[in-house]
């Protein structure tokens, strides 16, 4: 099975700094990998994913996220935070299960407060 | 943009009462989820389901739990007895079939929130 670990349930930013958020993951078989993002009273929204090819992935709002296996790491970027931004940040990951993908299985995920 | 809709947005109902919640995944979409996230804790999976029949579950799936598509647009899951630790989110997502499965994405809905009293 796969499992994800998400480093900081809370991370504070002023409006302006750079956003870090930590995601690593464990599978024996090659990963998708996904950040979802939960604002306040709504759904989950996908904001990136790494199936294949190139390792760094940019999603929506100007985040993107590095896929580095030597590291098992997929961490969350966005040079520049936004008052817009703070939200829950869930990373996920599953496998390819015949035509489509496997469970996901998610992080405890992490809640980005921006101060301005 | 296509979403995935989901009523009730909140149910509040007793111990041992069944609950449906319904779904409406994006209408091209083939494959269809539940996962639920109780409160402080993870998201997670619970069922998924394709061709009128569950691909895969859950340890979490037990038989009070079951999924339906009713018609051609709704998908439910049905708490036959709901127990107090049912109170949760419970989120429907739907995925479509791309040429490779690199292309899939799985969207998901705003959820249910469901509290068993």
């Amino acid at each position: 099975a796969q499992s994800v670990t998400q480093l900081g349930s809370h991370v504070s930013v002023s409006e302006g700094a750079l956003v870090l958020l930590r995601c690593n993951y464990s599978s024996s078989v090659p990963p998708y990998l996904f950040w979802y993002v939960q604002y306040p009273n709504q759904g989950l929204q996908l904001l990136l994913k790494y199936t294949t090819g190139a390792t760094l992935v940019k999603g929506i709002n100007g985040f993107e996220a590095e896929f580095k296996k030597s590291e098992t790491s997929f961490h969350l970027t966005k040079p520049s935070a936004h008052m817009s931004d703070a939200a829950e940040y869930f990373c996920a990951v599953t496998v390819h299960r015949g035509s489509t993908l496997g469970r996901l299985y998610f992080g405890r995920g992490t809640q980005l407060t921006v101060w301005p | 943009e296509p979403e995935v809709t989901q009523t009730p947005s909140h149910q509040v109902t007793q111990m041992g009462q069944e609950v449906i919640l319904r779904c409406v995944p994006i209408s091209n979409h083939l494959y269809f989820y539940w996962y639920r996230q109780i409160l402080g804790q993870k998201v997670e999976f619970l069922v998924s389901f394709y061709n009128n029949e569950i691909s895969e579950k859950s340890e979490i799936f037990d038989d009070q739990f079951s999924v339906e598509r009713p018609d051609g647009s709704n998908f439910t899951l049905k708490i036959r007895s709901t127990k107090l630790e049912d109170s949760a989110m419970y989120f429907c997502a739907s995925s479509e079939i791309s040429g490779t499965v690199s292309g899939n994405t799985i969207y998901f809905g705003e959820g249910s929130w469901l509290t068993v009293v």
